[in-house]
């Protein structure tokens, strides 16, 4: 059964802080890894989607990788900034996705 | 283009009564999934659906069920509902089948049983 596991569980940095949020998953057999944004309430903002047979994806601020033999992702936000502040999910996708428990980040001014 | 779109957004129901919630996918897509989050069990799947066919579904009671319709838009209903069903409840929507590609969340319902 695939589980997956973010650490750390919540996160408070001060601005300009790079940043590295850790997720893990206990089978490889995945077609693709997702991370997303929500807000307080809100639903899911998909940030970047690496596909099984990547190892990278960047977009602007953010970084993600993935090491799928051992079963590892990591999200880099680089200079991060208050707006930055909200849980972060990462997903693996079988026929469905299994979503992690998240990070709460919190970025302070 | 207009993002993926959920009504209504907020619902209160007592026990014992039944609910529909209407999700609207991003034109183009066919496929729609939907998604449970509680603050005890996260966010787990509850189906999907492709060009008005089921194609998956999670680990819930019968009284979850939903259908899709020919121009995508999809329904989920659960009946006799239950203090437990308290949820935000979340539908994605993306091109392709089996979550292959990627999906785009709607703002979700939150639905509350009294």
């Amino acid at each position: 059964k695939q589980e997956v596991t973010q650490i750390p569980a919540a996160l408070s940095v001060p601005e300009g802080e790079n940043l590295v949020l850790n997720c893990s998953f206990t089978d490889s057999a995945i077609y693709n890894l997702q991370w997303f944004r929500q807000d307080p309430g809100k639903g899911l903002t998909s940030l970047l989607l690496i596909q099984s047979s990547q190892r990278e994806q960047t977009s602007g601020r953010l970084n993600a990788s993935l090491d799928k033999s051992s079963g590892r992702s990591t999200l880099y936000i680089a200079a991060s900034q208050p707006g930055d502040s909200a849980t972060y999910l990462c997903a693996v996708s079988t026929d469905k996705l299994i979503f992690g428990t998240g990070t709460r980040l919190q970025v302070f001014p | 283009k207009a993002g993926v779109t959920q009504t209504p957004r907020y619902l209160i129901k007592t026990r014992g009564q039944q609910v529909t919630l209407s999700c609207s996918p991003i034109s183009g897509h066919r496929s729609v999934s939907w998604y449970q989050q509680t603050p005890g069990q996260g966010l787990q799947f509850l189906f999907e659906y492709f060009s008005e066919t089921q194609r998956n579904k999670g680990n819930f009671p019968g009284r979850f069920s939903g259908r899709q319709f020919s121009n995508s838009r999809s329904e989920m209903n659960v009946s006799t509902l239950e203090l437990g069903d308290s949820a935000l409840y979340l539908c994605a929507s993306s091109l392709s089948a089996g979550h292959t590609d990627t999906q785009y969340f709607g703002p979700g319902t939150r639905l509350t049983v009294l």
